[in-house]
């Protein structure tokens, strides 16, 4: 059974750093993988989507890894903003019935 | 990207009356839907996918005859939480997968549902 891990659970960063979110999953044979963004009391924001054929993902400051043969992925933002805190989801589609399977998320808070 | 509409978001209604939220794939068509339920600082909890043309898939626990899900068209599903109690209150989100996107989901805004 697929298990997705995201550490750390809440991060607290001086605007301007760059930072790196980790997720983790059990079973490689993924089909894709998705980062969210969800800000308090609202809906979930697709980030970035990254292929299981594919090894990174960019958009703007951010940018999305995958080592499927690891299982990890990583979202990495640079010059870290306070507009960009808010909880980041990441998740897991296992085959085309595109299902998702979800890491508990990391709460971001971007310190002015 | 994509765009998906939920409508309301936010409801407040009385103990045992019925709640219709609706979940529309403005730009594109969505042959599955998903329905979520999100508690306090937890994740996302998958409570159905929604087929349109046949019956809704309930996950395990969740009361199939308490929400009630209908996709008749293939822009258009709806989830109707009937005899509404205080412990259903909480925040529902639907998805829709893009298919010609590489099955990117795109989410909805939620629905706040607060039942007195």
């Amino acid at each position: 059974k697929q298990e997705v891990t995201q550490i750390p659970a809440a991060l607290s960063v001086p605007e301007g750093e760059n930072l790196v979110l980790n997720c983790s999953f059990t079973d490689s044979a993924i089909y894709n993988l998705q980062w969210f963004r969800q800000d308090p009391g609202k809906g979930l924001t697709s980030l970035l989507l990254i292929q299981s054929s594919q090894r990174e993902q960019t958009s703007g400051r951010l940018n999305a890894s995958l080592d499927k043969s690891s299982g990890r992925s990583t979202l990495y933002i640079a010059a870290s903003q306070p507009g960009d805190s808010a909880t980041y989801l990441c998740a897991v589609n296992m085959d085309s019935n595109y299902q998702l399977i979800w890491g508990a998320g990391t709460k971001l808070i971007i310190k002015p | 990207g994509a765009v998906v509409s939920q409508h309301p978001s936010r409801v407040i209604c009385k103990s045992g009356t019925s709640v219709k939220i609706e979940c529309r794939s403005l730009d594109f068509q969505a042959t599955t839907m998903f329905w979520y339920r999100q508690f306090p600082k937890q994740s996302l909890m998958l409570m159905a996918t929604s087929n349109e043309g046949s019956k809704a898939t309930y996950e395990q626990g969740v009361e199939k005859d308490k929400f009630l899900i209908n996709h008749a068209s293939l822009t258009l599903s709806t989830l109707t939480v009937t005899s509404a109690h205080p412990e259903d209150s909480s925040f529902y989100i639907c998805s829709a997968p893009r298919i010609d996107l590489n099955t990117e989901a795109f989410f909805g805004q939620g629905t706040r549902l607060t039942v007195v």
